[in-house]
């Protein structure tokens, strides 16, 4: 059980062009999801928590109009990066919600982006 | 400011020993705390979670809360050399967890 996916798993993209990841419970309903940025050598850095049917809540220095997220289902949410530039290659991750007495979250395996 | 502590390591241990992983938080608040493992290039895999004070056991993993203290730790028995990955501590509120940088741990044969 909570199981995440996650697709694509890598992509490789040109400078000035937008690409879309999607991310899905397969097991469960989530109404929050997480998406996270991974360097390499570094920890997870939180970009923004998303919640079905509003608008998601952007952390701090993370650029809302950049990275566009929407979570239209209980199941799907997905992240846009848009006009991607090579500063913008790295590994994302989303995370999905278990809502209870301890709300663990359950990730996905992770998109690896690539932008020429 | 809200922060989770870990020693980046790497930790190194004989395999077959126990390995000893140790975290510690400011926020007082902070009710449920977890461990992931993560392997190089991989996403990260919930181990165990734990919001009570004392020990919680699954297996070769036992967490270990101790509030008062403000730390967490993960025992992990009879090590094996698959056991060797970055172990991420996190801890909050609700669904807002502040995470810490990881632990290396490696198993040595």
């Amino acid at each position: 059980g909570a199981v995440v996916s996650q697709h694509p798993s890598w992509v490789i993209c040109k400078s000035g062009t937008s690409v879309k990841i999607e991310c899905r419970s397969l097991d469960f309903q989530a109404t929050t999801m997480f998406w996270y940025r991974q360097f390499p050598k570094q920890s997870l850095m939180l970009m923004a928590t998303s919640n079905e049917g509003s608008k998601a809540t952007y952390e701090q220095g993370v650029e809302k109009d950049k990275f566009l997220i929407n979570h239209a289902s209980l199941t799907l949410s997905t992240l846009t990066v848009t006009s991607a530039h090579p500063e913008d290659s790295s590994f994302y991750i989303c995370s999905a919600l278990l809502a209870g007495a301890t709300y663990e979250q359950y990730f996905g395996p992770g998109t690896r982006l690539t932008v020429t | 400011q809200k922060e989770v502590e870990q020693n980046s390591g790497p930790l190194s241990v004989p395999e077959g020993a126990i390995a000893s992983l140790n975290c510690t938080y400011s926020d007082r608040g902070s009710q449920s705390f977890f461990w992931y493992r993560q392997y190089s290039g991989k996403s990260p895999e919930l181990i165990m979670f734990i919001y009570s004070n004392g020990d919680k056991e699954d297996g070769r993993f036992t967490a270990q809360l101790n509030k008062a203290s403000q730390y967490v730790s993960l025992l992990i028995r009879d090590s094996q050399p698959s056991d060797s990955a970055t172990y991420l501590c996190a801890g909050g509120s609700n669904y807002q967890l502040i995470w810490g940088a990881g632990t290396k741990l490696i198993i040595k044969p």
